[in-house]
């Protein structure tokens, strides 16, 4: 296992709902990337946090947001939900933000919007 | 913008046969990723390709990178059941962080 932990496990949400799914990152990790895989779909990359602060974002609209505490784990936050929103929700973590580093990933957030 | 294509979708073996996937970028990439996905579970980090042309070789599993390093595969000798799953390739071409991942293919092994 990769020490990467999210919660909760699964999540039932109704359209127009809001939702924080929340990531520990492994030990000494300083870097956390937020992925929406939906069915069948390979990984799409949300954004990236690094030292508390943004790095980089995907193509998602403004009511997916997050934040990074002082001790690297993360949340990230979708408002207004839509149905399309329903996916696995995953979060990595690695060490420094560098192109080069590899991305140890956590179990994931089933997300269900109804 | 940047994409990664991946093929084939779907592929069924027979047990003992080799499996091969290939991964496209429509830019240069500066390294590529190999991740695995068990039914149910999450990718799984196997290897990172950085170098044009290299060859990597985990057990029964070959990768390469391209010349170009726009294109990667990953081979698999004499599959086992235990290979099942979906690969996928991912590839970053700036300094950040952000991984662009292919659609992945899923492997099914009959034994």
């Amino acid at each position: 296992e990769t020490g990467v932990t999210q919660s909760p496990t699964h999540l039932i949400k109704t359209r127009g709902q809001q939702v924080t799914l929340r990531c520990s990152s492994q030990s000494g990790h300083n870097t956390v990337s937020w992925y929406q895989q939906a069915l069948g779909q390979g990984p799409q990359f949300i954004f990236q946090y690094y030292r508390e602060e943004e790095n980089g974002r995907g193509n998602f609209p403004p009511r997916f947001s997050g934040l990074q505490f002082p001790n690297y784990s993360s949340e990230l936050n979708v408002n207004a939900l839509e149905l399309d929103d329903s996916a696995l929700y995953l979060c990595a973590s690695s060490l420094g933000r560098g192109q080069f580093n590899e991305q140890y990933f956590g179990p994931g957030t089933r997300l269900t919007v109804t | 913008g940047q994409q990664v294509m991946q093929i084939p979708q779907y592929q069924h073996v027979q047990e003992g046969e080799d499996f091969t996937t290939y991964c496209n970028s429509s830019t240069t990439l500066s390294n590529i990723q190999w991740y695995k996905q068990r039914p149910g579970g999450h990718p799984v980090f196997l290897i990172q390709l950085v170098k044009s042309g290299e060859v990597k070789k985990q057990k029964r599993l070959t990768f390469q990178f391209g010349e170009a390093k726009k294109n990667s595969s990953l081979h698999i000798t004499a599959t086992q059941t235990t290979d099942v799953g979906t690969y996928f390739c991912a590839g970053r071409t700036s300094n950040t962080g952000k991984l662009i991942f292919g659609q992945g293919t899923t492997l099914q092994v009959k034994p």
